[in-house]
């Protein structure tokens, strides 16, 4: 038969307009949330981190919101630029886990046209 | 670099070969992961081993043999591979209870003909 690929949700943005990419997740008991970016060839890079402690938390350009109650984290890019085309992943664990092991998410390719 | 340095980045192998993917991290970290991806489902978490010990292996077939040798080192044995196992092969590593995530590698793309 034939083989289907993972099919990422998409999003597509002009150059210098804000990026908000989203992400539902699993496990309530999930205490430490990660986004991560992958780019072509590459292996997923460490974007930020957010504790459940904190709803907000800010770094350079970007900025993750959590919501613990309805279990939705977000990733906003400020003034997207064409590096920041990638495939972004959020992933969920235990902080305090001896293993630190994470659950990730399919992915949303962010698309940004020049 | 990240810190966590995979070779090799292609690796084509016919069923029948055996060869090993290595992975090396220079951060001091006391966890490293196998992960799988590819283009049919998210990261597939493969092996963990914490403190040198495997602490998990998430039902991965016995044709995937990883050993870890230090704490720095990480290796996954290939022999008799299918073409489904065709797929992006991740090395991370970990410094548990400290935040920052997984520092991960560049991979290996192993394509099995």
């Amino acid at each position: 038969g034939e083989s289907v690929g993972l099919h990422l949700p998409t999003l597509s943005v002009q150059e210098g307009d804000n990026s908000i990419i989203n992400c539902a997740y699993s496990n309530s008991a999930s205490d430490y949330f990660i986004w991560y970016k992958q780019e072509s060839g590459k292996g997923p890079q460490f974007i930020i981190d957010i504790r459940s402690n904190m709803d907000k938390r800010q770094g350079q350009r970007v900025t993750v919101l959590l919501n613990k109650t309805v279990k939705h984290l977000s990733l906003q890019i400020a003034a997207t630029q064409p590096g920041d085309s990638a495939v972004y992943f959020c992933a969920e664990g235990d902080y305090g886990g001896s293993q630190g092991n994470l659950i990730f998410g399919k992915g949303t390719k962010l698309s940004v046209k020049p | 670099e990240t810190g966590v340095t995979q070779t090799p980045r292609h690796l084509v192998m016919g069923m029948t070969n055996k060869k090993s993917l290595k992975c090396e991290q220079h951060l001091g970290h006391n966890a490293m992961y196998w992960y799988k991806q590819s283009a049919k489902k998210p990261l597939e978490l493969m092996f963990v081993y914490s403190l040198e010990e495997r602490v998990e292996n998430n039902s991965v077939p016995s044709r995937f043999s990883p050993e870890c040798p230090n704490s720095s080192h990480l290796f996954l044995h290939l022999h008799t591979l299918q073409p489904e196992d065709s797929a992006l092969y991740l090395c991370a590593s970990y410094q548990t209870g400290t935040g920052g995530g997984y520092t991960f590698g560049s991979g290996t793309r192993l394509t099995v003909v």
